[in-house]
């Protein structure tokens, strides 16, 4: 069973660092292909692709937020980390971590439940 | 950036009904192009990859068509658990870069 689930704060304060710890099992990430990406999705809006990391260690960032996010990856603990630097309340979202399968479907096929965070003072 | 636009914003359908919703492209994504749908406080869920072709275990009633910069998703009869919302995500490789619709609101009509 492939299961992905994502742990961090519930609550940081305007200017933080906000760092997002993705758990995943079922699967390798130094497998070829495999990938893993983090997406966010604030209240009542639409999802917002963030950052990936590939089983090579190649990594690609949302150009919007690219100089405020760095993923890395754990393989030996299966785990992919998210730092997201000055964090504003209008970061507010459920952060999601999702399993990409490039060569296959290329798509996010399996998702971790989400963690919420808010942003505030 | 490519910018993933969906139409329309709500659809309301009779159970039973076919639903089509679209998605279009600011530029040219090929084949890359996937739809999920999302329930009420759940996570999304893949239905749809390669424009056309649908992910391990999801009903026939789900179709998926187009290229280059437009695409459908189609529910051919739509069911009580289809009523949710609907995203495109386009994964081009070149710039490399992964974007999603705004999504399209099903509910009941």
């Amino acid at each position: 069973q492939i299961t992905l689930k994502e742990s961090g704060p519930t609550l940081v304060k305007p200017t933080q660092t906000l760092t997002l710890t993705c758990t995943f099992s079922g699967f390798s990430l130094s497998t070829s292909g495999v990938g893993v990406g983090w997406i966010r999705q604030p209240p009542g809006k639409a999802l917002e692709w963030l950052a990936l990391i590939y089983w090579d260690d190649d990594k690609r960032y949302s150009p919007s937020l690219k100089s405020r996010l760095t993923i890395t990856k754990d393989t030996s603990k299966n785990q992919v980390v998210l730092t997201m630097t000055n964090m504003d309340p209008v970061d507010t979202a459920t952060y999601y971590c999702a399993r990409v399968l490039t060569g296959t479907t290329d798509a996010f096929d399996i998702w971790g439940q989400g963690t919420m965070v808010t942003v505030s003072s | 950036e490519i910018v993933m636009t969906q139409s329309p914003a709500t659809l309301s359908v009779s159970p039973g009904e076919r639903a089509t919703l679209s998605c279009r492209a600011s530029q040219s994504v090929s084949s890359n192009l996937a739809w999920y749908q999302q329930k009420p406080g759940q996570a999304p869920r893949l239905l749809i990859y390669g424009a056309s072709t649908r992910a391990t275990g999801i009903p026939a009633r789900f179709s998926g068509s187009g290229s280059g910069t437009e695409f459908t998703l189609t529910i051919s009869s739509l069911q009580s658990e289809d009523f949710a919302v609907y995203y495109c995500q386009q994964y081009n490789n070149w710039p490399p870069s992964l974007t999603f619709g705004g999504g399209t609101k099903v509910e009941i009509k």
